[in-house]
C-alpha cells in the first residue's frame, strides 16, 4: 500500500535559518504529492503539491520538487520566520481514481528569534 | 465565513457517554472526511463521504457511526465513549479531484 516517511521532529532552528523537512514515500504508479501545514490550534491547510516527476510546488517561500528516482519530496525553505513555527505533513495520492489521501506522522517545527 | 466548521470545539465527558460533532462546510463540495488526530499528531482517515454516499470506511469501531443528511453536512456520533477516543476530530471536505482538504479546526475530545 501507499505510505509516506517524514523525518522525525521537533525540528527547532533559529530565525533565517535554511530549513529542509525530509519526506520519501512508496507507492506504486504515479501520485500526486503534498504538503500540508497545521498552525496552533487550527485545521491543516494545503502549503503546496506537485502532481509529476520533476515538478517543483512553491508557496510562501516554500518549495519541494518532486523527485521519482529517489522517490522523495522534501519541503525546504530558505530563511524562516517565527510564524513558520507548525507541524508539517507530507502526505500523497495514488493515480487509481478513488484514493484517499495518506498523510505523514508530522514534524513539528519551531522557530525562535 | 468559515468553510468548514465543526462544533463543539471542546468536548470532556465521562466514560460511557455517547457524543456527536457536528460538521459543515459551504464550499459546495461533494466529498466530506472525518480524521482522527492523536497525542502525537498523527492524522489517520476515519470516514469519507461522496454525495452522501459512505466511500471510506477506515477499521475504525463500529461505536462511531457517521451520518451525512445532506452532501453539505457530515455528523460523527460516538457510543459508550473511551479513554482512547481523546484526540483531536477533523472534519473536511474536498472537491471533486479530491487532492486538495479543507479542514475545520478540529474538535478536542477529552473522555474522563
Amino acid at each position: 500500500g501507499n505510505s509516506v516517511t517524514q523525518m522525525e521532529g521537533p525540528v527547532t532552528l533559529s530565525e533565517e535559518a535554511f530549513l529542509t523537512i525530509n519526506c520519501t514515500y512508496t507507492a506504486t504508479g504515479y501520485p500526486s504529492l503534498f504538503w500540508y501545514v497545521q498552525y496552533p490550534g487550527e485545521g491543516l491547510q494545503l502549503l503546496l503539491k506537485a502532481t509529476k516527476a520533476d515538478d517543483k510546488g512553491s508557496n510562501k517561500g516554500f518549495e519541494a520538487t518532486y523527485r521519482k528516482e529517489t522517490t522523495s519530496f522534501h519541503l525546504e525553505k530558505g530563511s524562516v520566520q517565527v510564524s513558520d513555527s507548525a507541524v508539517y505533513f507530507c502526505a500523497l495520492m495514488g493515480d487509481f481514481g478513488n484514493e484517499k489521501l495518506t498523510f505523514g506522522t508530522g514534524t513539528r517545527l519551531t522557530i525562535i528569534p | 465565513d468559515t468553510a468548514v466548521s465543526q462544533t463543539p470545539k471542546y468536548l470532556v465527558t465521562q466514560m460511557g457517554n455517547d457524543k456527536s460533532i457536528k460538521c459543515e462546510q459551504n464550499l459546495g463540495h461533494d466529498t466530506m472526511y472525518w480524521y482522527k488526530q492523536d497525542s502525537k499528531k498523527f492524522l489517520k482517515i476515519m470516514f469519507s463521504y461522496n454525495n452522501k454516499e459512505l466511500i471510506i470506511n477506515e477499521t475504525v469501531p463500529n461505536r462511531f457511526s457517521p451520518k451525512s443528511p445532506d452532501k453539505a453536512h457530515l455528523n460523527l456520533h460516538i457510543n459508550s465513549l473511551e479513554l482512547g477516543d481523546s484526540a483531536v476530530y477533523f472534519c473536511a471536505s474536498s472537491p471533486r479531484d479530491r487532492e486538495k482538504l479543507f479542514f475545520g479546526s478540529g474538535t478536542q475530545l477529552s473522555v474522563l
